[in-house]
């Protein structure tokens, strides 16, 4: 079946660092993936996401690329806020009725 | 526009109590879902629906029922509690099609005693 692997962290970073959140994945198909967010007491956002190989998705100055012959999908941004603090789910849909399967997340943890 | 509400937002039930969640979305979504958060665990789903009247099992089904007897809104209900159902559920929408983007709603936070 379909698996996506991150690891939970905590990440801490200092402000205007550089954010790295790896993503692995397994899938039949040609899933699509996502990076989602989670804000304290809140519910997932959409990030970003990418359809197809090769496919950058941006949002907010992250950004991540689907790279299909290493199934990785990481996460980046140059300079992290304090105001990023937050835990990212990396997920893929594929299989149809757009079921999507989410990995752990990873907390990230912005220190002034 | 609210998006996607859930109502309550906090629950305490004692072991055997039954209790209904709700979800409502006001975006004219077909689809809708229902996941629990665990820690170390991601999210999970329980249920999904793909439209009015329609709905079908996901990873964890076991002890849950759900109705979807109006588009704009999507049931979960619990007829006997379990400890191990304690957790924060969320519900999600899309639109369909090839629509992939889910929309969460805030959650609920259930404890089972």
């Amino acid at each position: 079946g379909n698996s996506v692997t991150q690891m939970e962290g905590p990440v801490t970073l200092s402000e205007e660092a550089f954010l790295t959140i790896n993503c692995t994945y397994t899938a039949t198909g040609y899933p699509s993936l996502f990076w989602y967010v989670q804000y304290p007491g809140e519910g997932l956002q959409l990030l970003l996401k990418a359809t197809k190989a090769d496919d950058k998705g941006s949002n907010k100055g992250f950004e991540a690329t689907y790279r299909k012959e290493t199934t990785s999908f990481h996460l980046e941004k140059g300079s992290v806020q304090v105001s990023d603090s937050a835990v990212y789910f990396c997920a893929l849909s594929s299989g149809g009725y757009q079921k999507v399967t989410f990995g752990i997340g990873t907390k990230l943890q912005v220190i002034p | 526009n609210a998006g996607v509400t859930q109502t309550p937002k906090f629950r305490v039930l004692k072991t055997g109590q039954s209790m209904t969640l709700l979800c409502a979305q006001d975006m004219n979504h077909e689809y809708m879902y229902w996941y629990r958060q665990d820690p170390g665990m991601g999210l999970r789903l329980i249920h999904y629906s793909v439209g009015e009247g329609t709905t079908a099992k996901g990873e964890v089904p076991d002890g849950y029922n759900v109705s979807r007897l109006k588009k704009q809104n999507f049931l979960l209900g619990l007829e006997s509690a379990a400890p191990s159902q304690t957790s924060v559920y969320f519900c999600a929408s899309s639109l369909g099609a090839d629509q992939e983007t889910q929309y969460f709603g805030p959650g609920t936070r259930l404890l089972v005693l």
